[in-house]
């Protein structure tokens, strides 16, 4: 049974850099997409980007400017930067294992199944 | 803004059938993933692709689709349904950027 385990700092000051990692543990690296989502306080869901195993990625328009994903398949993990972060950026992030394909119909899915338990940070002067 | 649009809030008598709506031009060439996330818990995968339930997840919750809407539906409604529900899929740039739509809140009365 896949599990990601993240971990980062939890407390920023406006203009610091954020950075967190998800271990992906029971499962297979490849052939998936590893995401960071966030979600400020009694707010929804926000996708902030992917990458896959071979290092492609795709960011959020709206926050590409500052947010780098990385991945170390040595250790079966990916990483997530975002650079100059304001009191906006306070939210839970969690990470999560994406899957996406082409169906027989015509149709395509994409989903995520496995998710992080999330780490909450607080930008903060 | 989110190119996914969800109904905010929708409640159900105990026991009865509710349907949940997502609306957007990507659900005309994606089937929606929904997640169930209860408060202060990661969200929950509950249904994907064209109407897939993980495992562990109970079969009054099903999936559908009709041009650009998708639609989740809870067939009995249960106590522990109570929470927000959050449809997903990839976006209509063609850009491969995923989006979510902004939740509903179901309370089950």
């Amino acid at each position: 049974q896949v599990q990601l385990q993240q971990w980062g700092a939890g407390l920023l000051k406006p203009s610091e850099t954020l950075s967190l990692t998800c271990a992906v543990y029971g499962g297979s690296f490849s052939g998936y997409y590893w995401s960071w989502i966030r979600q400020p306080p009694g707010k929804g869901l926000e996708w902030i980007g992917e990458i896959n195993h071979s290092g492609s990625t795709n960011y959020n328009p709206s926050l590409k400017s500052r947010v780098t994903i990385s991945v170390d398949t040595s250790k079966n993990q990916f990483s997530l930067k975002l650079s100059s972060v304001t009191a906006a950026d306070t939210a839970v992030y969690y990470c999560a294992r994406g899957d996406a394909g082409a169906t027989t119909v015509g149709y395509y899915y994409y989903y995520m199944d496995v998710w992080g338990k999330g780490t909450t940070v607080t930008v903060s002067s | 803004s989110s190119e996914l649009t969800q109904d905010p809030a929708v409640s159900v008598a105990l026991g009865q059938t509710v349907r949940i709506t997502c609306q957007g031009d990507s659900l005309r060439s994606y089937y929606a993933s929904w997640y169930q996330q209860k408060p202060g818990q990661a969200p929950v995968l509950v249904i994907y692709g064209k109407n897939n339930r993980p495992s562990g997840i109970p079969d009054r919750f099903s999936g559908s689709s009709s041009g650009n809407t998708a639609s989740l539906t809870i067939t009995g409604a249960q106590a522990e349904d109570e929470a927000d529900y959050y449809c997903n899929s990839r976006d209509s740039s063609g850009n491969h950027l995923a989006v979510f739509g902004g939740g509903t809140k179901l309370t089950v009365l």
